[in-house]
């Protein structure tokens, strides 16, 4: 069973288009993330959430609107794509009470807005 | 703001041989975790190992190590006997330790390592 798994695993479409990519993790975690990584490969993140509170909420254009409905799940929103949109996104989980827990990762969804 | 910088953006080792990963932090903290994530071009995010600040011994796991530098800021990967299963970006990651509900990882821009047969 794959611990954080995200789908749709790839993504095409049109700029000013609304798209979510969804996350469930099956470990019990108490915290979830949203990363990004973009054409250069550099890792930033967006939204964490513990137990279903917005923790963290980066710099990140209010087009994009996590969701999280219960602890195992956090989804992502995004209206009016734009190109600079396109990057891997990857969801994470981890349990909260300690920094050295591991951070677990989806596989990520591979945005690409044309 | 904490940084992490990877200086060298590629490496290359030839198999079986050991190849070593440069990376430093910024950080005005004492107490922090410091991990090595490894990319293959699957695109999964594969944690390698990770480091307590406040340990003085270095982490090993298998043929993987780390010489963590507290007074420089220095936590650099050894990858010894290296496979060519071992290619990949490898990131070298942040993460504070009194953040604990939803703390993020601050990661380096990676290292992307070639393994010759």
């Amino acid at each position: 069973d794959t611990a954080v798994s995200q789908t749709p695993k790839y993504l095409v479409t049109q700029m000013g288009n609304d798209k979510s990519i969804k996350c469930e993790q099956n470990l019990g975690h108490d915290t979830m993330y949203w990363y990004k990584q973009d054409s250069k490969k550099f890792l930033k993140i967006m939204f964490s959430y513990n137990n279903k509170e917005l923790i963290i909420n980066e710099t990140v254009p209010n087009r994009f609107s996590p969701k999280s409905p219960d602890k195992a799940h956090l989804n992502l929103h995004i209206n009016s794509l734009e190109l600079g949109d396109s990057a891997v996104y990857f969801c994470a989980s981890s349990q909260g009470g300690t920094a050295g827990n591991t951070i677990y990762f989806g596989e990520g969804s591979w945005l690409t807005v044309v | 703001a904490q940084t992490v910088t990877q200086s060298q953006p590629e490496m290359s080792v030839q198999e079986a041989e050991t190849v070593t990963l440069s990376c430093t932090y910024d950080t005005s903290e004492s107490d922090y975790y410091l991990f090595w994530y490894k990319q293959p071009p699957s695109r999964q995010m594969i944690l390698v190992i990770r480091q307590e600040a406040y340990k003085q011994q270095n982490a090993t796991e298998n043929r993987f190590s780390v010489n963590f530098q507290k007074a420089a800021k220095s936590f650099s990967l050894k990858i010894s006997d290296s496979q060519l299963g071992d290619a990949a970006m490898y990131f070298c990651a942040y993460r504070r330790s009194w953040e604990t509900s939803g703390s993020r990882l601050t990661f380096g821009e990676g290292t992307q390592l070639t393994v010759n047969p």
